[in-house]
């Protein structure tokens, strides 16, 4: 159980475009989901916080017109990195949590931007 | 806030060899907490959690952690070293209110390099 996917696990894009990125929680209703950027030999660095049907939380130096996350039902949350710049080139990860706390991450997905 | 530091940024054993991830907390209230696989290219897996019941916590993989508050610590152990265990493991903090109910966010150490020799 506690399975959480990510599409795609892979993309480039040109710079300028935009790039949506999915998490699911696949066998249980996830109330929080969770959005990490990973840097190369770095630990994680958590993004935002979504509840369902809520606005995301952002943490201090995320700008939320870049990073647009959209938590519409309890099993999806979307991350979507709008006017992508090769700075933006990263590991992002999902992870999700219910009613236990624990948290549960997704596969993450490898961004290029060129 | 609080802070997870986890000393060493690589490990290396011998397969068969004891293995002794170290995790030191800082939190006000006894915080949760919990350790995390991550293997190249890969998302996290939990290995195990401690959440205020039993000190010592086992986990998957032959894994357990004792959490010692006096200490504010949270070392993750195995007996014996598999060449599988092989990766990076994140050591991680949930606060907690004065009543105990989580915050929920995680804060992550900067994470040990596991490498097994032969």
């Amino acid at each position: 159980g506690a399975v959480v996917s990510q599409h795609p696990s892979r993309v480039i894009c040109k710079s300028g475009t935009s790039v949506k990125i999915e998490c699911r929680s696949l066998d249980f209703q996830a109330t929080t989901m969770f959005w990490y950027r990973q840097f190369p030999k770095k630990s994680l660095m958590l993004m935002a916080t979504s509840n369902e049907g809520s606005k995301a939380t952002y943490e201090q130096g995320v700008e939320k017109d870049k990073f647009l996350i959209n938590h519409a039902s309890l099993t999806l949350s979307t991350l979507t990195v709008t006017s992508a710049h090769p700075e933006d080139s990263s590991f992002y990860i999902c992870s999700a949590s219910g009613v236990l706390e624990t948290q549960y991450f997704g596969p993450g997905t490898r961004l290029l931007v060129l | 806030a609080q802070s997870v530091t986890q000393l060493g940024s690589h490990v290396s054993v011998s397969e068969g060899a004891l293995v002794l991830l170290r995790c030191n907390y800082s939190s006000s209230v006894p915080p949760y907490l919990f350790w995390y696989v991550q293997y190249p290219n890969q998302g996290l897996q939990l290995l195990l959690k401690y959440t205020s019941a039993a000190t010592l916590v086992k986990g998957i993989n032959g894994f357990e952690a004792e959490f010692k508050k006096s200490e504010t610590s949270f070392h993750l152990t195995k007996p014996s070293a598999h060449m599988s265990d092989a990766a990076e493991y994140f050591c991680a903090v949930s606060d907690l209110d004065a009543g105990g109910t989580s915050y929920g966010k995680l804060t992550f150490g900067q994470g040990t390099i596991l490498t097994v020799h032969p």
